[in-house]
């Protein structure tokens, strides 16, 4: 089955700065690739995702990269504020079969200091 | 605005009881599924279900099974619970089709097992 590599576990920045967030997949049939952010004491929520038909997709301050060759993907945000201290997780899905099954990865916590 | 609700946010039983997690939908998903959620290990599925009375093994079912007798809810059943199910149990639905949707999460449930 699939595995998701995410790193690094722990990331600390100044607010302001830029922070990224790499994850790896096995599974080459993998094509649909969702970040979810969880807020302490909050549930996981969509932040941004990406399908294997586009290399790299961004919202506000947020973006998403993929290497299909590599079987790597990245998040990056941009201009880091206060707010955006919390769980992130990377997953993956083959889209269109397995009903949505995702496997997620370890998840990283990111810090930022203001 | 999507909404998945959780019978219990927080819950403590006994080694051998049977535990019942409870989790209801309230957007038609056919989809729903149950992760746990431990430090370090992100979130690992373990059922999932595509249609009433029908269910699926995730990555983890061990000492876990499922119940799904109507549309909007999917029970989680430990049948003799062990300390090492001690864990942040959460629900998840999505929509039918491509694959590529979004995962709806509860507020989880932190099952305490003594």
């Amino acid at each position: 089955g699939e595995n998701v590599e995410q790193h690094p576990s722990t990331l600390s920045v100044q607010e302001g700065d830029s922070a990224v967030i790499k994850c790896t997949y096995s599974d080459s049939a993998s094509n649909y690739f969702p970040w979810y952010k969880q807020e302490l004491g909050k549930r996981p929520q969509l932040i941004i995702d990406i399908r294997s038909n586009v290399g790299e997709k961004k919202d506000q301050r947020i973006a998403v990269t993929l290497n299909k060759t590599a079987k790597h993907f990245s998040l990056h945000i941009t201009e880091t504020q206060p707010e955006d201290s919390a769980v992130y997780f990377c997953a993956a899905s083959i889209g269109g079969t397995s009903y949505g099954k995702l496997t997620f990865g370890q998840g990283t916590i990111l810090t930022v200091h203001p | 605005d999507v909404k998945v609700t959780q019978s219990s946010r927080y819950l403590v039983k006994r080694t051998g009881e049977k535990v019942f997690l409870e989790c209801v939908q309230d957007m038609d998903h056919e989809n729903m599924f149950w992760y746990r959620q431990d430090p370090g290990l992100g979130l690992r599925l373990i059922y999932f279900s595509y249609d009433v009375k029908m269910k699926e093994k995730g990555d983890i079912p061990e000492g876990y099974s499922v119940s799904r007798e109507k549309k909007e809810r999917f029970s989680l059943i430990l049948e003799s619970a062990s300390t090492n199910q001690t864990s942040m149990y959460l629900c998840a639905s999505s929509s039918p089709g491509t694959g590529f949707n979004e995962q709806f999460f509860g507020p989880g449930t932190r099952l305490t097992v003594l």
